[in-house]
C-alpha cells in the first residue's frame, strides 16, 4: 500500500464544507483511494472510493488531482455528528489504516 | 453493524490463557477481516480470510491464529495471551475485498 499523509487534526464550523487533504504521491496506478472514518470507539465507516476520476455520493465528494498524487475529501455541509477520524487510504486490496485526521466540528 | 457481530464484546483474561474472539456475518460477503486498534498506531491487520478454510496473514500476525470453517464465521484465537494483546479488535466483512468493507463494533479484550 502506498504511504498516506494527513493533518492531525483539523476544525470546522458547522454547515460549512470540510476539505480533508490527503497526500498519497507515491501510489500506484491499480490502487484506489479509499476514505473511511472512525466516530469515538465505533468501528470504522466506509465513505468513499475512487482510482482516477471525481466521485460523489450522499456522504461526501472525493476529488483526486489529475496526477493522482493527492485527494480531498470535501464533506459539503458539516455536522456536528461529523466529528471523527477521517482515513485515507491508497491501496489495491487489504486497507492499511494510518492515523487519520481528527475532524472537530464546532457549533 | 448490520450483518456483522463480535463476541464477547468485552473480556477479561489472564496471561497466558488461550482466547477466541469470534465474528459473524450474515451478508455472505467472501472476505473477512481481523484488525487490532492500539492508541499511537491506528488498525493494523491481523489475518484474513478470502474464502472458507482460505486466510493468509497480515501485519500484525504473530501470536494469533485463525480459522473460517463456514461463510458466515471467522474466529480469532489468540493461543496464549499477553499483556502486549490488550486492544480492541474488529472484524470487517467485504463482498469484493476491494472497497466498501463494513466493520463491526469491536471486542475489547484486557489481558492481565
Amino acid at each position: 500500500d502506498a504511504k498516506t499523509t494527513q493533518p492531525p487534526s483539523m476544525d470546522c464550523a458547522e454547515g460549512r464544507a470540510a476539505n480533508l487533504p490527503c497526500n498519497h504521491s507515491t501510489i500506484s496506478g491499480n490502487e484506489y483511494v479509499y476514505w473511511y472514518r472512525q466516530i469515538h470507539s465505533q468501528g470504522p465507516q466506509y465513505i468513499i472510493h475512487g482510482l482516477k476520476n471525481n466521485e460523489t455520493n450522499e456522504m461526501a465528494s472525493l476529488i483526486i488531482t489529475e496526477d493522482r498524487k493527492s485527494s480531498t475529501l470535501i464533506l459539503p455541509h458539516a455536522t456536528l455528528r461529523d466529528t471523527a477520524v477521517y482515513y485515507c487510504i491508497a491501496a489495491y486490496s487489504t486497507l492499511t489504516f494510518g492515523k487519520g485526521t481528527m475532524l472537530l466540528v464546532s457549533p | 453493524d448490520a450483518g456483522i457481530t463480535q463476541s464477547p464484546r468485552h473480556k477479561v483474561t489472564e496471561t497466558g490463557t488461550p482466547v477466541t474472539l469470534r465474528c459473524h456475518q450474515t451478508e455472505n460477503h467472501r472476505y473477512m477481516y481481523w484488525y487490532r486498534q492500539d492508541p499511537g498506531h491506528g488498525l493494523r491487520l491481523i489475518h484474513y480470510s478470502y474464502g472458507v478454510k482460505d486466510t493468509d496473514k497480515g501485519e500484525v500476525s504473530d501470536g494469533y491464529s485463525v480459522s473460517r470453517s463456514k461463510t458466515e464465521d471467522f474466529l480469532l484465537t489468540l493461543e496464549s495471551a499477553t499483556s502486549s494483546q490488550t486492544s480492541v479488535y474488529f472484524c470487517a466483512i467485504s463482498d469484493n475485498g476491494l472497497y466498501g468493507y463494513t466493520f463491526g463494533s469491536g471486542t475489547r479484550l484486557t489481558v492481565v
